[in-house]
């Protein structure tokens, strides 16, 4: 089973709202990783996770808030975000965020955000 | 820093025909993962392929494979018997030990019957 689940399909909010994003996979993976993308575009990774500690952060708007309560959970925290911030939020998961044959990425089907 | 090119923004293929979609990239690591990655419109990303570096042999999954040619940094897939679910925005991407994936801009297929 290669699945990630991602909740809720769509989200609708006003720039002063307070939302958050999950993200859930029961694959034993340690590694989980939140990415943005715009429509046409390749995904733009925010924020990777490894072993329930944050490993990277690509200067991400502190608007945007990640959280990894367990190695099977990882949520986003969202507050005060801009128009610009409507996109699709997908999560995924990998074995480790080291080098291995199990270094494959697996998706969830994404949260499609939109910021009014 | 590494860099990962699809030359072609689309691509439209008739059924049952055979596609090949390019990739190039760029690295100094010799031990890294290569990656074809599917979207279709409902936005699902679903992996299509995968290559080892140092792998010399060509990955296969049923009518999706893939030249690797390493000297050339070039990683192409090919589509056989293309299908119209085959439809989609393919991305190529890349990863090395303790990094997240590193995503071409993408190659929309089309499928016509």
């Amino acid at each position: 089973d290669t699945e990630v689940t991602q909740t809720p399909k769509h989200l609708v909010m006003g720039m002063t709202n307070k939302k958050s994003l999950k993200c859930e996979q029961h694959m034993g993976h340690r590694a989980m990783y939140w990415y943005k993308q715009k429509a046409k575009k390749p995904p733009e990774l925010m924020f990777v996770y490894s072993y329930e500690k944050l490993s990277i952060n690509e200067s991400v708007p502190s608007r945007f808030s990640p959280e990894c309560p367990n190695s099977s959970l990882l949520n986003l925290h969202l507050h005060a975000l801009q128009p610009e911030d409507s996109a699709l939020y997908l999560c995924a998961s990998s074995q480790t965020l080291t080098s291995g044959s199990t270094d494959t990425q697996y998706f969830g089907p994404g949260t499609r955000l939109t910021v009014l | 820093a590494q860099t990962v090119t699809q030359s072609q923004p689309e691509m439209s293929v008739q059924e049952a025909e055979t596609v090949t979609l390019s990739c190039t990239y760029d690295t100094s690591e010799s031990d890294y993962y290569l990656f074809w990655y599917k979207q279709p419109p409902s936005r699902q990303m679903i992996l299509v392929i995968r290559q080892e570096a140092y792998k010399q042999q060509n990955a296969t999954e049923n009518r999706f494979s893939v030249n690797f040619q390493k000297a050339a940094k070039s990683f192409s897939l090919k589509i056989s018997d293309s299908q119209l679910g085959d439809a989609a925005m393919y991305f190529c991407a890349y990863r090395q030990a303790g990094t997240a994936l590193i995503f071409g801009k993408g190659t929309t297929l089309s499928v016509s019957s």
